[in-house]
């Protein structure tokens, strides 16, 4: 069966320090990999994704995520957090070619100290 | 930048009664979708819209709820007769392709049944 996990519910880290944020997924294909984040009162906004190729992606904001194939992961990375990325983060598993159906995890809410 | 309103940003109904959700998603988009997030669950699939039809809905997806594009713009989600268990913030998301792998939310609408 199709699913994502995101172990980490909350996750608190100081204004500068590097973070990572896990996501495992079970796809019975090959998926198409998606982060989403979420800030309070807003709707879920891309933040990168993954279909083929290189395995490090870039997105928005400077966030990039890795896709490990043998582990089932796509773990998003920041070098340095800022302030402004306290939010939720998504992470979501979809068909190639149909993305009639999402799968998303339960989210991990990020919590940046000053 | 164009995005996907929804409105509104929050109702609270009583069980029992009928329910409309609106969006407009971006005015080019031929894809359609809505989702729903249970407090503290994973943000799950509904149902998707194309060329006025359901192309995909889940097991979630009862006769208790519809969807229709009325006019060129809005795509509705309607609950027939609300449930307790319905409480949820409702997103609806609209995509250009089905290959381009992103879709667009908007802010969700919370929907509070007492």
């Amino acid at each position: 069966a199709q699913s994502v996990t995101q172990p980490d519910i909350h996750i608190t880290v100081s204004e500068g320090a590097s973070l990572e944020l896990r996501c495992n997924y079970s796809y019975g294909a090959t998926p198409y990999l998606f982060w989403y984040v979420q800030s309070p009162g807003q709707g879920l906004q891309l933040l990168l994704k993954y279909f083929s190729g290189d395995t490090l992606v870039q997105g928005i904001k400077g966030f990039e995520a890795e896709f490990k194939r043998s582990q089932s992961s796509f773990n998003l990375r920041k070098p340095s957090v800022h302030w402004s990325d306290a939010a939720e983060y998504f992470c979501a598993v979809g068909p190639q070619y149909n993305f009639n159906k999402f799968y998303f995890g339960s989210g991990t809410k990020l919590n940046v100290k000053p | 930048e164009p995005e996907v309103t929804q409105t509104p940003s929050h109702q609270v109904t009583q069980m029992g009664q009928e329910v409309i959700l609106r969006c407009v998603p971006i005015s080019n988009h031929l894809y359609f979708y809505w989702y729903r997030q249970i407090l503290g669950q994973k943000v799950e699939f509904l149902v998707s819209f194309y060329n006025n039809e359901i192309s995909e809905k889940s097991e979630i997806f009862d006769d208790q709820f519809s969807v229709e594009r009325p006019d060129g713009s809005n795509f509705t989600l309607k609950i027939r007769s609300t449930k307790l268990e319905d409480s949820a913030m409702y997103f609806c998301a609209s995509s250009g392709s089905r290959s381009t792998g992103e879709l667009f939310f908007g802010e969700g609408s919370r929907l509070t049944v007492l």
